[in-house]
């Protein structure tokens, strides 16, 4: 049974540039949750998804854009990318109603 | 911001020995829970302990929570080399939001 799966893995991009990021949930997760870490601190909450619409959002601006389909998988989309955009990118799913999360690897973007 | 404070930021100790992190929060919470994360990579869900527990058992963890104190503590017991890694506490509030609030996180190293 496959876990979260995320990608790319890895990714470098140039500033003012566009990136968009992507998510599996786990099997018979629904919700799909975004989150930053920067080096050396704890994620930090960017918007989660539920029936294909976004249900909370974090403290983001709005060059931070989602999408969920059908299928319950999920982009992340990043405009005008800032150098401070530069950070660990990860996703985590879970079941409407359930306290359980999980994450995926995650998607270490860097921008120059 | 970040809800929880963890405690200490670094901890490094010998391979047999017992690693005790603490967290700390500020608002009332429906649970709290703690993950692993190795390399900055994906974060491991470890352990939840929901606000009506006080203590909880997974193996060599144990997990604490003083919801008077507003604060938690993981223990691992005879810790090996394969434990180092970053731990994070964090807290899903009772408001129905769905956001999980991380700390920054403590850095165990364990010495072989």
């Amino acid at each position: 049974d496959a876990g979260v799966t995320q990608s790319p893995t890895h990714l470098i991009k140039t500033r003012g540039q566009q990136v968009t990021l992507r998510c599996s949930p786990k099997s018979g997760h629904d919700t799909v949750s975004w989150y930053q870490q920067a080096l050396g601190q704890g994620p930090q909450f960017i918007f989660q998804y539920y029936e294909e619409e976004e249900r909370q959002r974090g403290n983001f601006p709005d060059r931070f854009s989602g999408h969920q389909f059908p299928n319950y998988s999920s982009e992340l989309n990043v405009n005008a990318l800032l150098l401070g955009d530069s950070a660990l990118y990860l996703c985590a799913s879970s079941l409407q109603g359930a306290d359980g999360y999980t994450f995926g690897s995650g998607t270490r973007l860097t921008v120059v | 911001s970040q809800q929880g404070e963890e405690d200490p930021q670094a901890l490094s100790i010998q391979e047999g020995e017992n690693a005790t992190m603490n967290c700390s929060y500020k608002t009332s919470i429906n649970n709290l829970q703690w993950y692993r994360q190795n390399s900055g990579r994906g974060l491991v869900h470890l352990i939840l302990i929901r606000s009506n527990e006080r203590e909880k058992h997974s193996g060599r963890l144990r997990v604490t929570l003083d919801t008077s104190k507003k604060s938690s503590s993981l223990l691992i017991t005879a810790s090996r080399a394969a434990d180092t890694a970053s731990y994070f506490c964090a807290t899903a509030r009772g408001d129905s939001s769905y956001k999980l609030i991380f700390g920054s996180g403590t850095r165990l190293l364990v010495r072989p």
